[in-house]
């Protein structure tokens, strides 16, 4: 079985600080590993995945994203936030022979002027 | 840019309703999802689709729930006799190579079960 944590429900930053939203994963089977963000009153949208490769990935909107074994981890990063980038983030596990994406409950971003 | 789009945005019905949820999936994708997110709680699987039978399945995906590809566009979802607890924003997906791929995620459905 898989699972996600993503440790923070919500985390509030100003605009142009660094921010990162943190996720953990437990999984018996390699992992591919996604974060999804969710806009007010829209769907879900790909920010960035990991698949194979560089342990660095990155995404839109200037995010990027570390995939560390050793830690089960996937955190999620930005050097510099806008008032655009409030919204729900969203860790997400597959892999193995599943054909679903196990979620995370979500991190509430905020960014304040 | 290629789109999941569903239909309705919100739909309320009375407990023991029927329900159909619809979706349309990106046109060229083989692999069909639907998710469900109760109101503060974590994004669930429900069901994936391919070829025209279901290749998993969760817990919560029961007997009151089917899926249906009834054209070659639509994907439906539905509940049989909807309870309060069915109460979520439901969302389909759709993804072209299955298990290692990224999966697009429409709008989502707002179901509210009164």
């Amino acid at each position: 079985a898989q699972s996600v944590t993503q440790l923070d429900s919500q985390v509030p930053v100003f605009e142009e600080a660094p921010v990162e939203l943190r996720c953990n994963y437990s999984s018996s089977v390699s992992v591919y590993l996604f974060w999804y963000v969710q806009y007010p009153n829209q769907g879900l949208q790909l920010l960035l995945k990991y698949l194979s490769g560089s342990t660095l990935v990155k995404g839109i909107n200037g995010f990027e994203a570390e995939f560390n074994k050793s830690q089960t981890s996937f955190h999620l990063r930005k050097p510099s936030v806008h008032i655009s980038d409030t919204a729900e983030y969203f860790c997400a596990v597959g892999g193995g022979s599943n054909y679903k994406l196990t979620f995370g409950k979500g991190t509430l971003l905020t960014v304040n002027p | 840019e290629p789109e999941v789009t569903q239909t309705p945005s919100h739909q309320v019905t009375q407990m023991g309703q029927e329900v159909i949820l619809r979706c349309v999936p990106i046109s060229n994708h083989l692999y069909f999802y639907w998710y469900r997110q109760i109101l503060g709680q974590k994004v669930e699987f429900l069901v994936s689709f391919y070829n025209n039978e279901i290749s998993e399945k969760s817990e919560i995906f029961d007997d009151q729930f089917s899926v249906e590809r009834p054209d070659g566009s639509n994907f439906t979802l539905k509940i049989r006799s909807t309870k309060l607890e069915d109460s979520a924003m439901y969302f389909c997906a759709s993804s072209d190579r299955g298990r290692h791929t990224e999966a697009f995620f429409g709008q989502g459905t707002r179901l509210t079960v009164v």
